[in-house]
């Protein structure tokens, strides 16, 4: 089956500064890639979400990319803020009726 | 207000009981999850229905029973038979294609 490798489990990065987090998968059949933002004691948003039939999708300060050769995908935030504290989940999933696994989360700490 | 809805967002019980844990969408979504959350494990997949009067086990079914009546509702109920009970509860919907969406959670404390 699939599974989804998250790295860093843990990382801040100074206010203003960027922050990436990477995803690996192993299912080359999967096509959907969520990431979904937790702050503390509430249930995941979805935050970006991308389709294997495109590499890049962008969103106001967020953005993901997926590199479906090497079979990994990341979140990038840019000009993070101190509201981008939470803890960030990838997951993968090959569509409708399937599915959807998730990587073990990281922890990100924006400093001020 | 669509959504999803978790009750109660704290529980407490006693160990040897079975407890019942909300979930109500008005999404109008067809699949319906439960995810059992601890520190450091991710998200884990307890059970799942993609249509009424159906469900499937997930990665960790043992010790957890569901229901699925009606579209709006798919209660968990955590019997005596989970070793290790307490944790935060996620319910989630989607309809057809993912994506999916959470509900707030219940945090349960068994002691």
């Amino acid at each position: 089956g699939e599974n989804v490798e998250q790295h860093p489990s843990t990382l801040s990065v100074q206010e203003g500064d960027s922050a990436v987090i990477k995803c690996t998968y192993s299912d080359s059949a999967s096509n959907y890639f969520p990431w979904y933002k937790q702050e503390l004691g509430k249930g995941p948003q979805l935050i970006i979400d991308i389709r294997s039939n495109v590499g890049e999708k962008k969103d106001q300060r967020i953005a993901v990319t997926l590199n479906k050769t090497a079979k990994h995908f990341s979140l990038h935030i840019t000009e993070t803020q101190p509201e981008d504290s939470a803890v960030y989940f990838c997951a993968a999933s090959r569509g409708r009726d399937d599915k959807i696994i998730f990587g073990k989360g990281t922890r990100l700490h924006i400093l001020p | 207000d669509g959504g999803i809805t978790q009750s109660p967002k704290y529980l407490f019980r006693k160990e040897g009981q079975n407890v019942t844990l909300s979930c109500e969408q008005n999404l109008n979504h067809d699949a319906m999850y439960w995810y059992r959350q601890d520190p450091g494990q991710g998200l884990r997949l307890i059970y799942y229905s993609q249509i009424v009067n159906d469900f499937q086990k997930g990665d960790i079914a043992e010790g957890y029973s569901v229901s699925r009546e009606k579209k709006e509702s798919f209660p968990l109920t955590v019997t005596s038979a989970q070793k290790n009970p307490t944790a935060f509860y996620l319910c989630a919907s989607s309809w057809r294609d993912l994506p999916l969406y959470f509900g707030p959670g219940t945090r349960l404390t068994v002691t």
